[in-house]
């Protein structure tokens, strides 16, 4: 059964201090892993799509990798504002929808 | 540029009554998605359509539950029979073209059971 699997849950950190959350997954011929930030109440907005093992996106203070069993997101320098949830997500070849996992919310304190 | 929208925000309801919610999918958008979120989980699949077929549906979508899209552009997802389980934030999103591609969020309908 196609997985993902997010860690940590939870994630505190000082302002500027880096970090990295994980995102491991199980799925069945992977077409593509995506990135979002969710803000309390509101919904998901999208950060990068990753298709293949070895490629890499950036956005600001934020980097995504992708291996064959999981990808990163790497957060340089964070600031306060940089706090939510953000969550992970696999299409997978035979679905049509994405599989989430549940998520790692940042904290981040100034 | 108007990204997905989804009415109502907010519907407080009692049990056992009947909601519809609606979503409009950014213009063009050929595939548009419904998705369930409770307290602490990611979002989870419910149903989607290309144009205006339906082509996947979740095992989570009982026989309460019913979408359409009739006209390949804005979407409803009705619920009958409205249970306290159903309390989540229900969202939508559109997505272009064939295969893996980006799917866009809107802002989410947040049903309360009583």
């Amino acid at each position: 059964e196609d997985q993902v699997t997010q860690s940590p849950e939870a994630l505190r950190l000082q302002e500027g201090e880096s970090s990295s959350l994980n995102c491991s997954y199980t799925v069945s011929g992977l077409r593509g892993l995506f990135w979002y930030r969710q803000d309390p109440g509101k919904g998901p907005e999208f950060l990068f799509t990753l298709y293949s093992a070895g490629e890499e996106k950036e956005k600001e203070r934020l980097k995504a990798t992708l291996t064959k069993k999981e990808s990163f997101l790497h957060i340089t320098a964070p600031k306060p504002e940089d706090s939510a949830t953000y969550l992970c997500a696999v299409h997978g070849r035979s679905q049509g929808n994405l599989i989430f996992g549940k998520g790692t919310k940042l904290s981040v304190k100034p | 540029d108007t990204g997905v929208s989804q009415d109502p925000r907010h519907k407080i309801t009692k049990r056992g009554q009947n909601v519809t919610f609606r979503c409009d999918p950014i213009s063009e958008h050929n595939r548009l998605y419904w998705y369930r979120q409770t307290l602490g989980q990611g979002p989870e699949f419910l149903t989607y359509f290309q144009n205006e077929a339906q082509l996947e549906k979740s095992r989570l979508l009982s026989d309460r539950f019913s979408a359409e899209r009739p006209k390949g552009s804005f979407s409803t997802l009705e619920i009958q029979r409205t249970e306290q389980g159903d309390s989540a934030m229900y969202l939508c999103a559109s997505s272009s073209g064939q295969g893996a591609t980006t799917q866009y969020f809107g802002p989410g309908t947040r049903l309360l059971v009583l």
